[in-house]
């Protein structure tokens, strides 16, 4: 079993839709969560991150963690198609590395 | 400073020849990390610097796999005896001292083809 789990989808929705992405993990040790969006031949962008537990916005998105349930969700309100891109979730236990779920490809179709 | 840079964007080799790397951090950042993504598939750490330091390896590293990062700049990746199970994306990352897993900028990659 892998130590981060996310769907790989591929995702499609209508613009203007709300998209819900997840992931789950098993090592309790981890402590910041964060997500990363990629384009194609691109390298990962941070989008969002999160210490321990709790909820953050930053405009359109928002990523929630519950520790307890070992599942974090990035939401993305009022999706536009610049938005289709694979998003990553990621996570450390403090320490430099990062463990990296599968991804997760979206597309926003307009 | 435009970024992490990665040099050459795309390399195709043939099976059993040996192929190098460089990422270059931003200058501020003191930490360097090497992760490996094939497709479909999440990055994958293989190791990480701090200054000239190399910290940690990952089993991923096998010995065919050296890196280095001579007076803490720039660093190289060099794989030797190239197999087709390499082919893959090499990303480089780095990130200044005291953020945790989350002050990472990653570069464009190197794309490897093993043929």
């Amino acid at each position: 079993q892998k130590e981060v789990e996310q769907d790989p989808g591929p995702l499609s929705v209508p613009e203007g839709a709300i998209v819900s992405l997840n992931c789950t993990y098993s090592n309790s040790a981890f402590q910041y969560f964060m997500w990363y969006r990629q384009y194609s031949r691109k390298g990962p962008e941070l989008l969002m991150y999160t210490y321990s537990s709790g909820n953050k916005e930053d405009g359109r998105f928002t990523a929630q963690v519950d520790k307890s349930s070992k599942y974090i969700s990035l939401f993305i309100r009022d999706s536009q198609p610049s938005d289709s891109a694979t998003y990553l979730c990621a996570m450390s236990g403090g320490a430099q590395k990062l463990v990296f779920g599968q991804g997760t490809r979206l597309t926003i179709n307009p | 400073d435009t970024g992490v840079s990665q040099d050459p964007r795309h390399k195709i080799t043939k099976r059993g020849q040996n192929v190098t790397f460089r990422c270059d951090p931003i200058s501020e950042h003191n930490r360097l990390y090497w992760y490996r993504q094939t497709l479909g598939q999440g990055p994958e750490f293989l190791t990480y610097f701090q200054n000239e330091a190399q910290l940690e390896k990952s089993r991923l590293l096998s010995d065919r796999f050296s890196a280095e990062r001579p007076k803490g700049s720039f660093s190289t990746l060099e794989i030797q005896r190239t197999e087709q199970g390499d082919s893959a994306m090499y990303l480089c990352a780095s990130s200044p001292p005291g953020t945790g897993g989350y002050g990472y900028t990653f570069g464009s990659g190197t794309r490897l083809t093993v043929v």
